[in-house]
């Protein structure tokens, strides 16, 4: 089946222990993202990769950090989390990123729920 | 700055039509998408507009005037099931997203 896997689906934790977030696509896609989502705030993008070894800053990168050493993975890293952090977090991916058609449509993760105290 | 602009939350009863409005202004247009998101679930895609005019599957339909920057997604025959928040997306001249906040529909027998 084709979709998009994150672990963990919850998870718990306090300020400075760091933690990964994994994030794997078995769809050959290109380009892969991540987003956090708060209540009225929408969708907001964290880190995103158009292929393998090149990601970009999204529109809230600050205390994040991620890498792209295979297309499948995209693992999303808090060095040290803050309460600031708490937040659903979803992994994203899609065939590209540009051009008129659907190979843009995104596939979306089933979220990481994570809390930090 | 680029903005999207969707209502917050919309109700509406069983059986009847809603339309869920989305206006933007960003920097260029490349596109623009509408995702329906089950309240604690992954965001699902519904459809996508880059040409004026309408585009229609099955109970829903997805209209874009680029003139106006606007759109809207209208659900027909609702179903109970369709209650859930519609997130409007808008890829801008980077070809990046431009997320509006989402509308929570609240479908009522």
């Amino acid at each position: 089946e084709a979709q998009v896997t994150q672990n963990p689906r919850y998870l718990i934790t306090v300020t400075g222990k760091k933690l990964t977030v994994t994030c794997s696509q078995n769809m050959n896609h290109e380009y892969m993202s991540w987003y956090r989502q708060d209540p009225g705030l929408g969708l907001r993008q964290i880190y995103y990769s158009m292929n393998v070894e090149v990601t970009d800053k999204g529109d809230v990168p600050e205390g994040y950090k991620v890498s792209r050493k295979e297309k499948r993975n995209f693992p999303l890293i808090l060095e040290s989390p803050s309460p600031n952090q708490t937040s659903l977090y979803f992994c994203a991916s899609s065939f590209t990123s540009g051009g008129f058609s659907g190979a843009n449509v995104l596939t979306f993760g089933a979220g990481s729920r994570l809390t930090v105290l | 700055g680029q903005n999207i602009d969707q209502p917050t939350e919309m109700t509406a009863t069983e059986g009847a039509i809603v339309q869920i409005n989305c206006t933007y202004q960003t920097s260029g247009f490349n596109g623009l998408f509408w995702y329906q998101q089950h309240a604690g679930e992954a965001p699902t895609f519904l459809s996508y507009n880059v040409l004026d005019g309408l585009e229609e599957k099955g109970r829903f339909s997805s209209f874009l005037s680029r003139s106006k920057g606007y759109s809207y997604l209208l659900l027909k025959e609702l179903q109970m099931k369709d209650s859930a928040s519609y997130l409007c997306a808008v890829m801008d001249s980077n070809y990046q997203l431009i997320w509006g906040a989402g509308t929570k529909l609240i479908i009522k027998p």
